[in-house]
């Protein structure tokens, strides 16, 4: 089992339409919380940041994290074809240590 | 400010061959990491550096792959010799503070043929 698990899909939404997008975890010492948005052929892309359980919403994005159920979310409203793109969870025991990525979910937001 | 820099963006070599990548990260960033993205994952840890000292270098195939940091500000990657399996995109990503924001570079993507 990885540490940390996403579903790949792809996903394909229409233009307006919420998106949720969700990873799970298995390492309790995981402490931060990010996701990463990946356009094809450049680099991932910090998005949200998050530290220890709990909501932060930016703009259209809302992350959360549940670490009873070791469960993270993404929430994109009023989604928009700019959004199209790779969405990766990442997590971190903390300090300067090492992300443990998911594997990515390709979302295509259709005008 | 300026992001992480990397070059080559794109390398297509032999197998066999050898071949470096080159990173320089986010000015002030004291910690430098090099991931390894395969198509359709996410990017992997290959080593990670607190100014010019490896700290985690456990997932590095050290009898291929090399790594340095010389005057702990910008790194090389370099493989030699490269094999069939060694093609995906070489991430560097440096971070600011003990927060972990990493911020990464666009990457090279290697094929090796």
């Amino acid at each position: 089992q990885k540490e940390v698990e996403q579903d790949p899909g792809p996903l394909s939404v229409p233009e307006g339409a919420i998106v949720s997008l969700n990873c799970t975890y298995s390492n309790s010492a995981f402490q931060y919380f990010m996701w990463y948005r990946q356009y094809s052929r450049k680099g991932p892309e910090l998005l949200m940041y998050t530290y220890s359980s709990g909501n932060k919403e930016d703009g259209r994005f809302t992350a959360q994290v549940d670490k009873s159920s070791k469960y993270i979310s993404l929430f994109i409203r009023d989604s928009q074809p700019s959004d199209s793109a790779t969405y990766l969870c990442a997590a971190s025991q903390g300090g300067s240590e090492k992300l443990v990525f998911g594997k990515g979910m390709k979302l295509t937001v259709n005008p | 400010e300026a992001g992480v820099v990397q070059s080559p963006r794109y390398k297509i070599i032999e197998k066999k061959q050898p071949v470096a990548f080159w990173c320089n990260p986010i000015s002030g960033h004291n910690t430098l990491y090099w991931y390894r993205q395969n198509l359709g994952q996410g990017p992997e840890l290959l080593i990670r550096y607190e100014n010019e000292e490896a700290v985690d270098d456990s997932q590095l195939p050290k009898d291929r792959f090399s790594a340095e940091r010389l005057k702990g500000v910008d790194s090389t990657l370099k493989i030699q010799p490269a094999e069939l399996g060694d093609s995906a995109v070489y991430l560097c990503a440096s971070v600011r503070d003990r927060h972990n924001e990493q911020f990464f570079g666009p990457g090279t993507r290697l094929t090796v043929l």
